[in-house]
């Protein structure tokens, strides 16, 4: 069964204090694994799209990488302004519907 | 980047009556476009896919009498919860899904509350 899955649930940080998220999947042949930032009481917005491990992007302090079984962000001294819900979501596998799973997010908390 | 929007972004209804909310991708054209719903501190929980010129398709457990879509051309989608009640109360969002890239775009979401 394909599954996506984001740990931890939630991150506090220092402002200043560089971590990373990780997405996890289970997907049959990966078509793209995406990233988006969500702010309370907003749609998710697009960050990245990683298509073969071994892949990376960056977006000022992000930057999303991919392996075979999971792709991490990563953020290098975080801002108060970071702070939001991320999500990781993947393509079913078996059809081309572009319906994605979506893991449960990550909630980041960076602190001034 | 891509664009979507959603109106309206906000509204309150009275239980029994019927809401419409509006999704366009503004700068590109969708053939498909998605409908979500978000509960509170939860991940988005898919409802249907709508598909230009089709029949939209629902998932599993989600009342297709109940929420009814139309994806009458490649810009616009629309979702009327019919006979609202208190339950249906929720954020509801969109997405879009451009073709060039198979990248999903949402939209800013719509804040339904049912008195």
């Amino acid at each position: 069964e394909d599954q996506v899955t984001q740990s931890p649930e939630a991150l506090r940080l220092q402002e200043g204090e560089s971590s990373s998220l990780n997405c996890s999947y289970t997907v049959s042949g990966l078509r793209g694994l995406f990233w988006y930032r969500q702010d309370p009481g907003k749609g998710p917005e697009f960050l990245f799209t990683l298509y073969s491990a071994g892949e990376e992007k960056e977006k000022e302090r992000l930057k999303a990488t991919l392996t075979k079984k999971e792709s991490f962000l990563h953020i290098t001294a975080p801002k108060p302004e970071d702070s939001a819900t991320y999500l990781c979501a993947a393509p079913h596998g078996s059809s081309n519907t572009g319906k994605l799973i979506f893991g449960q997010g990550t909630t980041l908390q960076v602190k001034p | 980047g891509a664009v979507v929007s959603q109106h309206p972004s906000r509204v309150i209804c009275k239980s029994g009556t019927s809401v419409k909310i509006e999704c366009r991708s503004l700068d590109f054209q969708a053939t498909t476009m998605f409908w979500y719903r978000q509960f509170p501190k939860k991940s988005l929980m898919l409802m249907a896919t709508s598909n230009e010129g089709s029949k939209a398709t629902y998932e599993q457990g989600v009342e297709k009498d109940k929420f009814l879509i139309n994806h009458a051309s490649l810009t616009l989608s629309t979702l009327t919860v019919t006979s609202a009640h208190p339950e249906d109360s929720s954020f509801y969002i969109c997405s879009a899904r451009d073709l060039a890239t198979d990248t999903q775009y949402f939209g800013p979401g719509t804040r339904l509350t049912v008195l």
